[in-house]
């Protein structure tokens, strides 16, 4: 059975930082792109990052520079560093698998989600 | 900030038909492939359609998705009170070198 299960979500001050983690079990996060969604309280679906099966990553304009997507390939987790928090990053944060077959991705996996609030 | 647009609310009778538009650009929907995700309340996203009009197997045929240029499309017919949940397409974007979700749809039964 396939489950990811996120953790180190919190409450932070503005400037803090926080690292998320996602454990997974039922494939191996190395073999995968994963990604890191967000969604603020009573709003909308937004990707954060990304990390390829060969270590590459993308990020979103607003995390860049201060969020860092990572992977252990012994403890088959992702990660999410945050720093620089700001407010406008209190958001649950999702570890979601991109599966992709033929050239077309999906996210086909989603965790249950952490929340992330940072305020003063 | 949502670079595919959605509109915020759909609604529709049990049995009817209810259809979601999803506008992007040549940088997103007009180059690659839509996904549709369903949100229930209180729970994470879950995906609905795949490569635009594709169903995962435990999806009921009710749920059809379509793309044509920068815009695509879901649609649930014989609308079930069990379908009340947001709604989210979701494509690839080539000048942002990033995923892109739509603002999102409420649908009421």
């Amino acid at each position: 059975e396939v489950q990811l299960v996120e953790s180190g979500g919190g409450l932070i001050q503005p400037g803090g930082s926080l690292r998320l983690s996602c454990a997974v079990s039922g494939f191996t996060v190395t073999n995968n792109y994963m990604n890191w969604v967000r969604q603020a309280p009573g709003k909308g679906l937004e990707w954060v990052s990304l990390i390829y099966s060969g270590g590459s990553t993308d990020y979103a304009n607003s995390v860049k520079g201060r969020f860092t997507i990572s992977r252990d390939n012994s403890r088959n987790t992702l990660y999410l560093q945050m720093n620089s928090l700001r407010a406008e990053d209190t958001a649950v944060y999702y570890c979601v698998r991109d599966f992709c077959s033929g050239g077309a991705c999906a996210f086909d996996y989603w965790g249950q989600g952490t929340l992330v609030s940072v305020a003063s | 900030q949502s670079v595919l647009t959605q509109p915020p609310s759909a609604s529709g009778t049990p049995g009817q038909r209810v259809t979601i538009s999803c506008s992007g650009s040549n940088s997103n929907i007009g180059s690659n492939i839509v996904n549709w995700y369903q949100q229930l309340p209180g729970t994470a996203p879950k995906l609905l359609i795949y490569s635009n009009n594709q169903r995962p197997s435990r999806v009921p045929d009710r749920f059809s998705g379509s793309r044509s240029g920068t815009s695509a499309s879901l649609a649930i017919s014989g609308l079930q009170s069990e379908d009340e949940a947001d709604y989210y397409c979701a494509a690839w974007d080539d000048s942002l070198n990033g995923y892109v979700f739509g603002t999102g749809t409420k649908v009421t039964v």
